[in-house]
């Protein structure tokens, strides 16, 4: 079964640096979405991408974030400078079409010192 | 305010036992209400959803608009069930924007 990939696992950094999160959503699908969750807390949306633009975003999706999909295949999330509070895992999905249930990744922690 | 209230952090129950993982949400509006399972060591996975009425591994959950509530059950507790449990709803027009609870741990003993 085709899966949602992120990497890399795990990312340390240091405060104030610039990250980049890259996920490779299911081949066939169209929408895609970032979400995050702070240790202990809830899994929060950040931002949604169709068709090469942002059709959503939550106020956590300040302008230090931007989302881009560069190529056909992948999805990536950047940070440009990190602060200690962004620590947290970071988690892509994809679906085919918009009513359709979330495929989440793996998750990628992101460790801000 | 759009919420979703997971009130239990952790539920413990024996093998075979019944399992009832509570659900309570508040939203203007008619929203899709989901569970989310999270198995150890594995991604985030929809467990089910309210409009598909369907029993997924046993489970089942039923929206109740009267108590805003979505409580998941399951008669009888297995092993395999101990996991990670969220709760998540999201507006007609924002499926892809899901609001999640705080989950619920599910540990089930032999």
């Amino acid at each position: 079964e085709p899966e949602v990939t992120q990497t890399p696992s795990h990312q340390v950094t240091q405060m104030g640096q610039e990250v980049i999160l890259r996920c490779v959503p299911i081949s066939n699908h169209l929408y895609f979405y970032w979400y995050r969750q702070i240790l202990g807390q809830k899994v929060e949306f950040l931002v949604s991408f169709y068709n090469n633009e942002i059709s959503e975003k939550s106020e956590i999706f300040d302008d230090q974030f931007s989302v881009e999909r560069p190529d056909g295949s992948n999805f990536t999330l950047k940070i440009r400078s990190t602060k200690l509070e962004d620590s947290a895992m970071y988690f892509c999905a994809s679906t085919p079409e918009i009513n359709s249930p979330l495929h989440f990744g793996n998750g990628t922690r992101l460790t801000v010192t | 305010a759009q919420r979703v209230t997971q009130p239990e952090k952790l539920l413990s129950v024996f093998k075979g036992a019944p399992v009832e993982l509570k659900c309570n949400y508040s939203y203007s509006g008619s929203p899709e209400l989901f569970w989310y399972v999270q198995y150890s060591r594995q991604r985030l996975q929809l467990l089910l959803r309210h409009i598909s009425r369907e029993s997924i591994k046993g489970f089942t959950a039923d929206l109740n608009k009267g108590e805003t509530s979505f409580h998941l059950k399951k008669p009888f507790a297995q092993e395999e069930d101990s996991a990670m449990y969220y709760c998540a709803l999201s507006g007609r027009r924002s499926q892809g924007n899901l609001i999640f609870g705080k989950g619920t741990k599910l540990s089930v003993k032999p």
